[in-house]
């Protein structure tokens, strides 16, 4: 199975600021097909998982300006820019290049300093 | 709009087998898999299986002698079941479209105890 590493596991963070999230891969996610399949989501308190960011940098619809993904291979980054109230939750990466099974990072929980 | 709804007991007692349902609205079956997602109480998400389109099934290894998926699109709506309920698999259960898993059920909670 891939190992889906997530760092920081907690991310103080004031209003306004911005914050990365690095989430790492035991084996590289780039699909025989040329696509890479690493997604991002949010889990705000009490609710489902969102879909923000699939196929490392592609925003879903709704989704702020204020965030990006990046990377490739094994490395890939989720970066927030001027945090506001309702980014404040679990973040979580999920590979889906390499199945069965898909596999979640363990989440990084962005809270207030 | 597209939409996923998770239905099942909410307590099961141990060695039980556990009975949900995912009952889709705006989008096919037939066009769109269904996966299970679950989350132990503050902790992270597992998947756990897949209804393909074509009625395929996948299982996560982990937990593949415990499950079986199934569907019934006339009635949009998947099931999962889990047998041989351990106080471990206490969690919140989701069912989730197709990947990227762009929409997401509520959830429910199963709590396993006696």
């Amino acid at each position: 199975d891939v190992l889906m590493t997530q760092t920081p596991v907690s991310l103080p963070v004031s209003l306004g600021g911005q914050v990365s999230i690095s989430c790492r891969s035991s084996q590289s996610l780039v699909h025989s097909d040329g696509n890479t399949y690493l997604h991002w989501y949010l889990q705000k308190p009490g609710q489902s998982p969102q879909l923000l960011i699939y196929r490392v940098s592609n925003k879903f619809s709704g989704v702020p300006d204020r965030f990006s993904g990046s990377g490739s291979g094994t490395d890939f980054t989720l970066k927030i820019s001027r945090v506001e109230p309702e980014d404040l939750g679990v973040y979580y990466c999920l590979q889906t290049t390499h199945f069965p099974p898909y596999t979640f990072g363990a989440g990084t929980k962005l809270e207030l300093k | 709009q597209v939409q996923l709804k998770e239905s099942g007991p909410g307590l099961v007692q141990p060695t039980q087998t556990l009975s949900l349902t995912c009952t889709v609205s705006g989008f096919s079956l037939l066009v769109y898999s269904v996966h299970w997602v679950r989350q132990p109480p503050g902790k992270g998400l597992e998947w756990m299986a897949r209804m393909k389109y074509d009625g395929d099934t996948y299982y996560n290894s982990d937990l593949k002698s415990r499950l079986s998926i199934s569907r019934d699109t006339s009635k949009s709506q998947v099931f999962l079941k889990m047998n041989s309920l351990q106080t471990e698999d206490t969690a919140i259960y989701f069912c989730t479209r197709d990947v990227p898993f762009d929409y997401w059920g509520q959830g429910v909670m199963v709590t396993v105890s006696s």
